[in-house]
């Protein structure tokens, strides 16, 4: 049972560049989330999904797309990225209660 | 809408020194609360939550956090801080639908030998 699996863990990409982040969980769960963590900011949200084929925007979601194409994967897409988008992005699905979070990408946009 | 804000961004105590770290939310509802541990470089792992049912909930690692609407405060607590306590934690708060979890800001605990 593997939770929360993120990849990649590790990304350089210049300015300009596109990318996909791809999240996959494996707890049968409704609620999927893309959050992105600043110091000193927590964690901010980018879009969610109730449910295959949902998605809604978050707080900052402006320079992000998102897709929910199969319950069990919740992709993360950057057009075309900004110095802006460095960051850590982070995860997460739910289902009744807890959230359940993966290890994180580590993005940084020079 | 709703909003979380912890008080302290950095809190530091020594070996065995009870730990505070506190937490003020803001809704319209009666909210679910939880507070997440993330350890240097690692996820987040959920510590303890609140669903409306006992005010005093009991987590992991020995924490536990109190509800009080009437302060609209949802503070965590420790009676002994451990050293392997050193770490940063959130705290967390749903939407009236329940499909959102804000978070505040964070609280980086340091613990001192």
């Amino acid at each position: 049972n593997a939770g929360v699996t993120q990849t990649p863990k590790f990304r350089v990409l210049k300015t300009g560049q596109s990318m996909t982040l791809l999240c996959a969980q494996d707890m049968n769960h409704e609620y999927m989330y893309w959050y992105r963590q600043d110091p000193g900011m927590g964690l901010r949200l980018i879009h969610y999904s109730v449910g295959e084929g949902t998605t809604a925007k978050g707080e900052v979601p402006d320079g992000y797309n998102v897709s929910r194409l199969k319950k069990q994967n919740f992709l993360l897409g950057l057009e075309s990225a900004a110095p802006s988008q460095t960051s850590v992005y982070f995860c997460a699905s739910r289902g009744y209660w807890e959230a359940f979070f993966g290890q994180g990408t580590r993005l940084t946009v020079v | 809408a709703q909003s979380v804000t912890q008080l302290d961004s950095h809190v530091s105590v020594s070996e065995g020194t009870p730990v505070l770290l506190r937490c003020n939310y803001s809704s319209s509802y009666s909210p679910s609360l939880f507070w997440y541990v993330q350890h240097p470089n690692k996820g987040l792992q959920l510590l303890l939550k609140y669903t409306s049912a006992a005010t005093l909930v009991k987590g992991i690692n020995g924490f536990e956090a109190e509800f009080k609407k009437s302060e609209t405060s949802f503070h965590l607590t420790k009676p002994s801080a451990h050293m392997s306590d050193a770490a940063e934690y959130f705290c967390v708060v749903t939407s009236n639908a329940g499909n959102m979890l804000t978070f505040g800001g964070g609280t980086r605990l340091m613990v001192k030998p």
